[in-house]
């Protein structure tokens, strides 16, 4: 089945130390999302990339980075790790929204942990 | 962006239908409405989504207000699996900004065996 996979599940990493979480796809979808979903929360969107397009959102913090090196791979880079960027993090991605809404389909998610 | 309410919680029964209600009272001409649920410890799933006319797939039902101003997710028969938070999102067609799901607080299910 066609899907959205991210690795590892869960991820704990100490304060300040680097961590980068991963996502692929098999849907072939030029749209790739990171959402940040905290504790009890709705998920919120960090970025997306639109074929190899970045897109920041304007609140999401400079210590969050992604990389798109092709279609089916993204990752999410946190270069310094705080106590409150313990959540857990969606992968998404979609068909072309501009012009139709299409639904987005959504990974299981990792789950950081910051010691 | 346009908003939507929904109650915090609901419970069913198993294998009875269950309606649950979202208000978006302030709608524009071009918002798809459109349901998405997260199970406990997954990501968000993709259930259905409108503009106006009622529509079926096969996870559920959705019905829509002829003013649009409220809409109602239909799960025909509830099993255990159909516990979950459900969000209702307003979505754009737009070349631009339409990227985001904006998730509210959302419905939490409960099913009761």
């Amino acid at each position: 089945d066609a899907m959205v996979i991210q690795n590892p599940r869960y991820q704990v990493t100490q304060f300040g130390k680097p961590v980068t979480l991963s996502c692929s796809q098999t849907l072939n979808h030029n749209v790739m999302y990171w959402y940040q979903q905290k504790s009890s929360q709705a998920p919120k969107l960090l970025f997306h990339y639109y074929d190899k397009d970045f897109n920041n959102e304007a609140d999401t913090p400079d210590n969050f980075q992604s990389r798109r090196p092709n279609t089916s791979f993204c990752f999410l880079d946190i270069r310094s790790p705080g106590l409150g960027d313990a959540a857990m993090y969606l992968c998404a991605t979609s068909r072309d929204p501009r012009g139709y809404p299409y639904e987005q389909y959504f990974g299981p998610g990792t789950r950081l942990t910051v010691t | 962006d346009a908003k939507t309410t929904q109650p915090n919680s609901m419970e069913s029964n198993e294998e009875e239908p269950v309606h649950l209600p979202c208000n978006h009272s302030t709608i524009s001409g071009t918002d798809y409405i459109h349901w998405y649920r997260q199970l406990p410890s997954q990501g968000p799933e993709y259930v259905i989504h409108g503009l106006t006319s009622n529509v079926n797939n096969r996870m559920a039902s959705l019905a829509i207000a002829e003013d649009r101003k409220s809409s109602t997710l239909i799960l025909h028969r509830a099993t255990l699996r159909d516990a979950a938070v459900y969000y209702c999102i307003l979505r754009p067609i737009s070349n631009f900004g339409n990227e985001k799901l904006t998730f509210g607080t959302g419905t939490r299910l409960t099913i009761i065996p």
